[in-house]
């Protein structure tokens, strides 16, 4: 069974700072790792898919990287609106798992 | 755009069984794998199984025994049975339609159900 781990838990930081989101995989999986933003009350909305491919209207200070078994989601600089909660998803022979989030809050 | 919209009791007593309807609009059901995905409280996401629009089914292993899909193409539905609830099952349920085969584009609003005599 397939185990996605994500660190830290809680990312306190302020508006304007660098944020980096990890997310790590029990054993070796494929290029099949996405990215999701949530925020209170709403659904999660699809941020990253395949790593590093941008979903349509997500802005280009969202990036992602990563391969085998350690992937990094990365925002260069929070805006207002990123604080929210990140979850990794990924799908191993046709069973999808999500990572347990990162939450990104105002320092 | 499409758009998905779930349906439902939003109280279901223990041992009962769960049942929710998502409807989709904006596009056609078939083509695409659909999803179920739930939240309890406080707490992250869940994925419980697909369907495509053909009716063929793909389980989570630990909720396997206990649900069932289904699809409707002439109402551009899809379905979630979720029998032998318990309070643990108490949680935000979302549709979501899965793109590529790997990644959820499209979601609901989310409903909660409350497992509860």
């Amino acid at each position: 069974e397939l185990v996605l781990t994500q660190s830290p838990a809680t990312l306190s930081l302020s508006p304007g700072e660098r944020a980096t989101l990890s997310c790590r995989a029990s054993q070796s999986v494929s290029s099949y790792l996405a990215w999701y933003q949530q925020k209170p009350g709403q659904a999660p909305r699809l941020l990253m898919y395949d790593v590093s491919k941008r979903a349509t209207g997500i802005p280009a200070r969202f990036s992602g990287s990563g391969s085998g078994t350690d992937f990094t989601l990365t925002i260069s600089s929070l805006e207002p609106e990123d604080f929210a909660i990140y979850y990794c998803q990924q799908r191993n022979n046709w069973i999808f798992t999500f990572g347990p989030g990162t939450k990104v809050d105002i320092k | 755009q499409v758009q998905l919209q779930e349906s439902g009791p939003g109280l279901v007593k223990p041992s009962e069984t769960l049942t929710l309807t998502c409807t989709v609009s904006g596009g056609s059901i078939s083509t695409y794998y659909w999803s179920w995905i739930r939240q309890p409280p406080g707490k992250g996401l869940e994925w419980i199984g697909y369907i495509y629009y053909s009716g063929s089914t793909k389980y989570n292993p630990s909720l396997k025994s206990r649900v069932t899909m289904s699809v409707d193409t002439s109402k551009n539905q899809f379905s979630l049975k979720l029998s032998s609830v318990a309070a643990a099952d108490t949680a935000v349920y979302y549709c979501a339609r899965v793109d590529l085969m790997t990644t959820f584009d499209y979601w609901g609003q989310g409903t909660l159900v409350t497992v509860s005599s």
